[in-house]
């Protein structure tokens, strides 16, 4: 079965300190996986995807296929970092539709 | 480029009655999908299009749900008749091609009361 499991429902972190967002899959394929991230009032975004390899915001995800792992990290938290944190598997034929974990709320303190 | 567009921003209706979810995706975008975030739970798949057609309608719950995209732009999500159950906040997402990343609209928050 495909699935996403972000076990964190809440992470709350102080200004400056490390921070990783936790995520893992379960995908018989060759998975694709996005980092999408919702701020106060605004739509759901993409931040990164795993096949991009690009660091977004300070923000990367390294795809761990022995784990089935796709944490996200920043080594010093900002407060605007502040959202929710969704992980998603795209699957279907073909591409298409995306499989969302539950999502972690990031909260950065000043 | 104006962005996916879903309307209205927030429906309330009484269960029995009938809602009409409005999405327009970007332009030129023939991928177009509908997800839904229910109280407490994750955020769901509920259908694909390609163009005009129906690619993956596997999530649709049950047949309270009927979707359509005449024409192959805008689309509509009609849930008749609604249900405590259905309450929740319904997404619109569109891409230009299959596997590339899904721009999201706003999203309808929908109160069945």
């Amino acid at each position: 079965a495909q699935r996403v499991t972000q076990p964190e429902k809440l992470l709350s972190v102080f200004k400056g300190a490390p921070v990783e967002l936790k995520c893992n899959y379960s995908y018989s394929g060759s998975p694709e996986l996005f980092w999408y991230v919702q701020y106060s009032r605004q739509r759901l975004q993409l931040l990164l995807r795993h096949i991009s390899r690009e660091s977004i915001k300070g923000f990367t995800a390294d795809l761990n296929k022995g784990e089935t792992s796709f944490h996200l990290k920043k080594p010093f938290a900002q407060e605007e970092d502040s959202a929710m944190y969704y992980c998603a598997l795209m699957g279907g034929f073909q591409g298409g539709k995306l499989i969302f974990g539950q999502g972690t709320e990031l909260s950065v303190k000043p | 480029e104006a962005g996916v567009t879903q309307f209205p921003s927030h429906s309330v209706i009484e269960k029995g009655q009938t809602v009409t979810l409005r999405c327009d995706p970007i332009s030129g975008h023939d991928n177009l999908y509908w997800y839904r975030r229910v109280m407490g739970k994750e955020i769901k798949f509920l259908l694909h299009f390609v163009k005009e057609s129906k690619q993956d309608e596997s999530g649709m719950p049950n047949n309270r749900f009927l979707a359509e995209r005449t024409g192959g732009t805008y689309s509509t999500l009609k849930v008749q008749p609604a249900e405590l159950e259905d309450s929740g906040v319904y997404f619109c997402a569109s891409s230009l091609m299959g596997d590339q990343p899904q721009h999201f609209g706003d999203g309808t928050r929908l109160s069945i009361l």
